[in-house]
């Protein structure tokens, strides 16, 4: 089971770069490492997910070394709707007898400060 | 298009009340998920549809929990003799195709057990 953990919260000023890193010391060949996004009262949002190396779209990069044994998100420029808490899941593990073990993390709750 | 839709988005049971909740999900998505999010912690898994069939059921916490899809589209998640524990949000995600892809979540539903 690949656990996850992540900072509880972290405090940025606008216009930052906030970095946020996800330790996975049990991932698996197979997994992806995915974030998500969450506002109050609502679902999880995707934001992006890799294998290795780095991946870059148009609101995040996520920076995966080859060991893959964690994984940093990292936001440009911050503004105060970037608060939310940010969720790394590692997975699909499968472990056989029809389990594919999708676990998130406890999340990190980022505040941007005016 | 439409997102995810969930109903009810809010409801209070008493102790040992039947509940169904319902997801409505992004038209031809094949693959469908419940989670369980209890208040400051992050989703847990509870089931995985692939179509109709239920592929993961290994996070319900109980019997009393049931979950089905029989149409490949809309599902319910039914909790018998409901109980304060069960009281959480239930999100449903929907995604294009298989575990590993982005999965789009709904609004949740705010179960409350009196």
């Amino acid at each position: 089971l690949a656990k996850t953990t992540q900072p509880i919260s972290m405090d940025s000023y606008e216009g930052q770069e906030v970095n946020i890193t996800c330790s996975h010391n049990n991932i698996a060949t197979n997994d992806y490492i995915t974030w998500y996004q969450q506002f109050p009262s609502q679902g999880p949002r995707f934001i992006i997910q890799g294998y290795k190396t780095k991946v870059t779209n148009e609101v995040a990069s996520l920076f995966i070394p080859a060991d893959r044994k964690s994984s940093t998100l990292s936001l440009p420029r911050v503004s105060l709707s970037d608060t939310a808490v940010y969720y790394c899941l590692v997975g699909p593990t499968y472990s056989g007898a029809g389990s594919y073990q999708l676990t998130f993390g406890k999340g990190t709750k980022l505040s941007v400060i005016p | 298009g439409a997102g995810v839709s969930q109903s009810p988005r809010y409801k209070v049971a008493k102790r040992g009340q039947d509940v169904a909740l319902r997801c409505d999900p992004i038209s031809g998505h094949v693959s469908l998920f419940w989670y369980q999010q209890a208040l400051g912690q992050g989703p847990e898994f509870l089931t995985y549809f692939q179509n109709e069939a239920q592929l993961d059921k290994s996070g319900l916490p109980s019997d009393r929990f049931f979950a089905e899809r029989p149409e490949g589209s809309v599902s319910t998640l039914k909790i018998q003799r409901t109980q304060q524990e069960d009281s959480a949000v239930y999100l449903c995600a929907s995604s294009l195709s298989g575990v590993t892809s982005e999965q789009y979540f709904g609004p949740g539903t705010r179960l409350t057990v009196t």
